[in-house]
């Protein structure tokens, strides 16, 4: 029972550089999402994605992109890291429109 | 802008309480409200209500929704100190192509033995 799996649980990056966090998801499940959860805030939504090869953005896409090639992985990409990006990033997906959505163990991203 | 607001931010108990935690929203074309329970990593769900579920019970946790108000409230029974954790209020909209939710601060819930 995988579900959604995030790589790397945590990273340390210096700021510029860019890296990407990898997520895959088992349940066949159309709906995929990147989340960011700062201290002491709920999540905020990044991106999204309802299909293969279908992307948009969420409430706070700028600096990140992603890709969606197939119905299991969703990429989050970080191209120049600022130390405003550090938070918690949280993959997850959903069936369906409507249905609950499942998460992620989550990425700790720390840019110094 | 679409909105949920929870409270309190964190609440301290004594094992045994019953806790009731709140959760308000403002949010275009309503669809369904979600709770969801984070320990240390990822949020696990809770409840969904929606306008033909209200209320939903599992175990010491149920949950209602006021649609007319807009709001629903979480209660714990008996609390146990594995119900330490944050707990988060989401509400979803209809029409967005995708299930984008819109998260509240959560209500950090400490249970002492």
């Amino acid at each position: 029972n995988a579900g959604v799996t995030q790589t790397p649980k945590f990273r340390i990056l210096k700021i510029g550089q860019s890296m990407t966090l990898q997520c895959a998801q088992d349940m066949n499940h159309n709906y995929m999402y990147w989340y960011r959860q700062d201290p002491g805030m709920g999540l905020k939504l990044i991106y999204y994605s309802v299909g293969a090869g279908i992307t948009d953005k969420g409430e706070v896409p700028n600096g990140y992109n992603v890709s969606r090639s197939t119905t299991e992985d969703f990429p989050l990409r970080l191209e120049l890291a600022a130390p405003s990006q550090t938070s918690v990033y949280f993959c997850a997906s959903s069936y369906k429109e409507g249905g609950p959505q499942h998460f992620g163990d989550g990425t700790r991203l720390s840019i110094l | 802008e679409d909105k949920v607001v929870q409270s309190p931010l964190s609440l301290v108990v004594h094992e045994g309480d019953t806790v009731t935690l709140n959760c308000s929203y403002e949010v275009t074309n309503f669809r369904s409200l979600l709770w969801y329970k984070q320990e240390k990593k990822a949020p696990t769900f809770l409840f969904m209500l929606t306008s033909s579920g209200i209320e939903k019970k599992s175990g010491r946790l149920s949950s209602i929704l006021d649609k007319k108000e807009l709001f629903s409230i979480l209660n714990i029974t008996a609390t146990q100190t594995g119900d330490s954790a944050i707990y988060l209020c989401a509400v979803e909209a209809i029409g967005q192509g995708a299930q984008k939710l819109v998260f509240g601060q959560g209500t950090r819930l400490t249970i002492n033995p």
